[in-house]
């Protein structure tokens, strides 16, 4: 059974940073795409990052140059690096398994930048 | 950016009754690269349609996707208690991702 866990999230002040992880089980993880989408409260869904089985990652243009997408295949796990974080990246932050659409997700975790 | 457009906002329908959902794209998508989710309150979207038309895993059969080009729809052919929700359209052919912002399916 696929499973992804996300966890990480919390509360930090504008401008500080945070890391959220995203735990995956039940298939063979290096040869997947994974995706972080994220959900403002009240707001619809949108595209964060992607990183492919090579490790290389793109970015949404509202968090380039702020935010990282890492992967590490021995852990199976994804790692989001939220640096300067803004109050609009207040979100549920999505890890989601890329293929064909995003078929997989997890359950989210809460990440609210706010003094 | 490919921007998506989803109507109508909300939809208000009855069990039983058919429920079709547009999204309508800036320029045209990549084929077959578009897709539809549907996300129930506190819960993680979960994939309907993707290819176009190819319905995921475990989605029944009363749900159909179709479109071409810039206009896409997803049709559900008799609605039961569990399909009220918010879907969302997506395209995954250009970067970046882009998705609608959701059609609401409401009890009438």
């Amino acid at each position: 059974e696929v499973q992804l866990v996300e966890s990480g999230g919390g509360l930090a002040q504008p401008g500080g940073s945070l890391r959220i992880s995203c735990s995956a089980s039940g298939f063979i993880f290096s040869s997947h795409k994974m995706a972080w989408i994220r959900q403002a409260p009240g707001k619809g869904l949108e595209w964060v990052s992607v990183i492919f089985t090579d490790g290389t990652a793109i970015y949404a243009d509202s968090v380039k140059g702020r935010f990282s997408m890492s992967r590490d295949n021995a852990r199976n796990t994804v790692y989001l690096q939220m640096n300067s974080l803004r109050v609009d990246d207040t979100a549920i932050y999505y890890c989601a398994r890329e293929y064909s659409g995003f078929d997989f997700w997890g359950q989210g975790t809460r990440v609210t930048a706010s003094s | 950016e490919i921007v998506l457009t989803q109507s109508p906002g909300t939809l208000s329908l009855s069990p039983g009754e058919r429920a079709t959902l547009s999204c309508r794209a800036s320029q045209g998508v990549p084929s077959p690269y578009f897709a539809w989710y549907q996300q129930k309150p506190g819960q993680a979207p979960r994939l309907v349609i993707f290819g176009i038309s190819i319905r995921a895993t475990g989605i029944p059969d009363r749900f159909s996707g179709s479109g071409s080009g810039t206009d896409y729809s997803l049709t559900i052919s008799r609605l039961e208690p569990e399909d009220f929700a918010v879907y969302y359209c997506e395209q995954y052919g250009a970067s970046p991702r882009t998705f609608g912002q959701g059609t609401k399916v409401e009890i009438k």
